[in-house]
């Protein structure tokens, strides 16, 4: 089960771009990579989501590097609203497992 | 409904006793899972449905933990003798089917054990 590992922490002010770096050295063939944000007392919310290259959606974009074994997900012009844990997430779809990092916490600065 | 809800939002109990805590997914996602998030921690993934069959257990952290699925809707979570480790939130989070790639997640059940 590919385990996943994020910086703790990051702090960024409003209107800068943001980018957090999740490691995943064992990444299998059949994993994708997703990535989710989490508010204090809620439930984690997807972000965006990716196989391999780059995928970009209205919030952020995913870069994935031709080995896979760690992704990057960059916020543009980051608001304090956007202050959250992050969390990579490397599974398996149809295989059942799943592996949530500890998250990277997101301190937006004004 | 519009999203997934959770039951209990919250829930004390005492060392030893059995608690079940209760997920509604949306209307339609065939596929369940179940989280823990202890206090200042990640995820650790318990169970995942497809359906109401839960092909593999071995997520669950010991043979107190039980869970099921029926009617392809609600699931319910058993903790049974619940220890002061079992205090965690405990999500729930569904997908229209295992291969279509987004969680929604419900508010989650906290669960004290004093």
């Amino acid at each position: 089960l590919a385990k996943t590992t994020q910086p703790i922490s990051m702090d960024s002010y409003e209107g800068q771009e943001v980018n957090i770096t999740c490691s995943h050295n064992n990444i299998a063939t059949n994993d994708y990579i997703t990535w989710y944000q989490q508010f204090p007392s809620q439930g984690p919310r997807f972000i965006i989501q990716g196989y391999k290259t780059k995928v970009t959606n209205e919030v952020a974009s995913l870069f994935i590097p031709a080995d896979r074994k760690s992704s990057t997900l960059s916020l543009p012009r980051v608001s304090l609203s956007d202050t959250a844990v992050y969390y990579c997430l490397v599974g398996q779809y149809n295989f059942n497992k799943f592996y949530f990092g500890s998250g990277t916490k997101l301190n937006v600065k004004p | 409904g519009a999203g997934v809800s959770q039951s209990p939002s919250n829930k004390v109990t005492e060392k030893g006793k059995d608690v079940e805590l209760r997920c509604d997914p949306i209307s339609g996602h065939t596929a369940l899972y179940w989280y823990r998030q202890s206090l200042g921690q990640g995820l650790e993934f318990l169970i995942y449905f497809q359906g109401n069959s839960a092909p593999d257990k071995s997520g669950l952290p010991s043979d107190r933990f039980s869970a099921e699925r029926t009617g392809g809707s609600v699931s319910t979570l058993t903790i049974q003798r619940t220890q002061q480790e079992d205090s965690a939130v405990y999500l729930c989070a569904t997908e229209r089917d295992s291969s279509y790639n987004e969680q929604f997640f419900g508010p989650g059940t906290r669960l004290t054990v004093l």
